[in-house]
């Protein structure tokens, strides 16, 4: 049983347009998000988080978006540039930040900018 | 402050033989994640440790995987006996508490 999905397995965008990546989950004791990106041979790269007290939380071209009553999760990146071409992951954890705790993945959206 | 490490970065071990998988966390980190990707799928959690102590093991195979954190050197991810199904890419973490931080992951091919 998936406890977080991407439901997206591709993404193509156009340069300079929004990004949006979705994510839901079912898990009502997840409390923290976060999003990695990760180039192909590389590990992931932690992006953005965004604990459970939150609606929002902002990062230059970066922006999650939590809506707990869908369990619904996205990450918009504006404008898109050509190296944000990469697989993103989005994982939940059921610790705050104050403690630490194995992350639960999705599998992926791999987002392909366009020139 | 150097990041993650792991070594080696790609391993190739034939069916029946032991593999060894090493993690170096972050300085100051104390807690240690293990997660395999195999193709085509997501991350899974496998393995969760700090010094000397498995915290979380729930995503580990019962059988010929284990884990250690010692109180000095780096974390092991051992696999005995190891089969073709092995094969994938393990990712270690480390993180002080929070956000986890990942090394570039090892490779494990086995033929």
């Amino acid at each position: 049983d998936q406890q977080v999905k991407q439901n997206s397995p591709s993404l193509s965008v156009q340069e300079g347009r929004i990004s949006i990546l979705n994510c839901d989950y079912t898990n009502s004791m997840f409390d923290y998000f976060l999003w990695y990106k990760k180039y192909p041979a590389e590990g992931p790269t932690f992006l953005i988080s965004i604990s459970s007290i939150k609606d929002k939380n902002e990062d230059g071209r970066f922006t999650v978006f939590l809506n707990k009553s869908a369990k619904h999760l996205s990450l918009h990146i504006v404008p898109s540039q050509p190296g944000d071409s990469a697989v993103y992951f989005c994982a939940a954890s059921s610790h705050s930040g104050g403690g630490a705790d194995g992350l639960t993945f999705g599998k992926g959206t791999h987002l392909i900018i366009q020139p | 402050n150097a990041g993650v490490m792991q070594n080696p970065r790609h391993l190739v071990r034939r069916r029946g033989q032991e593999a060894r998988l090493r993690c170096s966390p972050m300085k100051g980190h104390s807690h240690v994640y293990w997660y395999r990707q195999l193709p085509e799928e997501g991350l899974k959690f496998m393995v969760y440790l700090q010094k000397e102590n498995i915290i979380d093991e729930s995503g580990m195979p019962k059988e010929r995987f284990s884990a250690e954190f010692p109180k000095e050197g780096p974390s092991i991810l051992r696999i005995q006996q190891v089969v073709r199904g092995d094969s994938a890419a393990y990712f270690c973490a480390s993180s002080p508490g929070g956000s986890a931080f990942f090394g570039q992951g090892t490779r494990l091919t086995v033929v």
